[in-house]
């Protein structure tokens, strides 16, 4: 049971160039969501999604764009990437939202030059 | 608006103490208050979690202490090991709203 699984782990990308990050949960959770984790900042919800089909905005949304075309996946897109998206990117799930624990994949590490 | 307020940001204990991480929060809706730790490279896990109708909740040598009129709760660690040397954030929601995360306390146990 692999949980919530993150792809790519570690990624370098120039200023300009886009990317998607794959989530891929086997849980079969409704919810899923998007964070980004800057130091100081904690855990910062960028996009989420309750249900297959479904997405909304989090806290800092601009400059991603999400999709959620099987309930098991929910990829996030940079269009063109920015340095200050430099961050560790963190994909969770729950089964429902609110009061339930968030299962949180391992993360991937993108760095913008 | 930082709806959950966590402190300290790090903290040095040495084996066999005790750590206290505490958070305070503004939303009375709030009924579900958990904590999350991480370690290095990986993602945060669900440690303990807390509802407001009872004031203590005790899971081996992790307690989370709420006190309801004081909108607080906090993380007791007791004999704290090198081992759970991590990072850990308290959070907090109501029913059908999404977790809000407080920034995270670097926890640093010295052997």
């Amino acid at each position: 049971n692999a949980g919530v699984t993150q792809t790519p782990k570690f990624r370098v990308l120039k200023t300009g160039q886009s990317m998607t990050l794959l989530c891929a949960q086997d849980m079969n959770h409704e919810y899923m969501y998007w964070y980004r984790q800057d130091p100081g900042m904690g855990l910062r919800l960028i996009h989420y999604s309750v249900g297959e089909g479904t997405t909304a905005k989090g806290e800092v949304p601009d400059g991603y764009n999400v999709s959620r075309l099987k309930k098991q996946n929910f990829l996030l897109g940079l269009e063109s990437a920015a340095p200050s998206q430099t961050s560790v990117y963190f994909c969770a799930s729950s089964y429902l939202t609110g009061n339930q624990p968030q299962h949180f994949g391992d993360g991937t590490r993108l760095s913008i030059l | 608006q930082q709806q959950v307020k966590q402190s300290p940001q790090s903290l040095i204990v040495q084996k066999g103490g005790i750590s206290i991480i505490n958070c305070a929060y503004e939303n009375t809706a709030f009924d579900y208050f958990p904590w999350y730790q991480q370690f290095p490279g990986k993602g945060p896990a669900l440690l303990i979690a807390i509802r407001p109708d009872v004031s203590e909740k005790k899971e081996g040598r992790f307690t989370i202490s709420f006190n309801k009129s004081a909108k607080q709760f906090s993380l007791h660690i007791m004999d704290s090991q090198p081992g759970d040397s991590a990072t850990y954030f308290c959070a907090a929601s109501k029913a059908s709203e999404k977790l809000v995360f407080g920034k995270g306390t670097k926890l640093t146990v010295n052997p």
